[in-house]
């Protein structure tokens, strides 16, 4: 395990399908993040998990959009209903913190590039 | 209100010059941190330096410095004697608070092309 594995790498789909993404984080971290980075912009914070717990979701989550983390390890994000506007690469990280507020930096991955067609 | 501002969308530099990335942001906030990554064609963001809002001294690793002038809500990156590999995105973050999550809100970036 070198990093934070994101599958696929790039998605082509059409408007109005469901698609899903795939994080493994690094092994040991404890949380999990998802941006959303679109073209010519920084990423933007979508949601994340402390374990398995999903402790926080941007306002840009819409219902459409859920994200679940079901054992603490990998996480999987499903856009249902995909429209035009989804397109933008969906970047995971991942990091450890513990309970004295110890932590690593961030680690992220080479995100999934989804184009809806 | 935009919280990080990058006025510069694109940079060019000689290589083994000396080049300066602008970072300006907006908090009301006491406790902050400030956050540089590097973002290469092959998409994954790469964490360069970090500087806490109490921190006393200016960052450094290895080739990046970061330029801290609270009072003018600064955090410019500097990266010395440039190197080809160095040509991609660059984005300053920010993170609010003392919570010690990676929510992060980003600026939107500057391209960096280090010329031979």
């Amino acid at each position: 395990d070198t990093g934070v594995s994101q599958d696929p790498r790039h998605k082509i789909t059409k408007r109005g399908q469901n698609v899903t993404f795939r994080c493994d984080p690094i092994s040991e971290h404890n949380r999990l993040y998802w941006y959303r980075q679109t073209l010519g912009q920084g990423p933007e914070f979508l949601t994340y998990f402390q374990n398995e717990a999903q402790l926080e979701k941007s306002r840009l989550l819409s219902d459409r959009f859920s994200a679940e983390r079901p054992k603490g390890s990998f996480s999987t994000l499903e856009i249902q209903r995909t429209e035009q506007g989804d397109s933008a690469m969906y970047l995971c990280a991942s990091s450890f913190h513990d309970l004295r507020g110890a932590r690593t930096e961030a680690f992220f991955g080479q995100g999934t590039r989804l184009t809806v067609v | 209100a935009q919280k990080i501002t990058q006025t510069q969308p694109g940079m060019f530099v000689q290589e083994k010059e000396a080049v300066t990335l602008d970072c300006t942001y907006d908090t009301s906030d006491p406790s902050y941190g400030l956050f540089w990554y590097k973002q290469p064609s092959s998409g994954e963001m790469i964490f360069l330096i970090y500087q806490g809002s109490y921190d006393q001294q200016n960052a450094t690793e290895g080739r990046y410095s970061l330029n801290f002038q609270k009072a003018r809500k600064s955090a410019n990156l500097v990266i010395s004697a440039s190197q080809l590999g160095d040509s991609a995105m660059y984005f300053c973050a920010m993170r609010e608070g003392t919570d010690s999550s990676y929510k992060l809100i980003f600026g939107s970036g500057t391209r960096l092309l280090v010329r031979p």
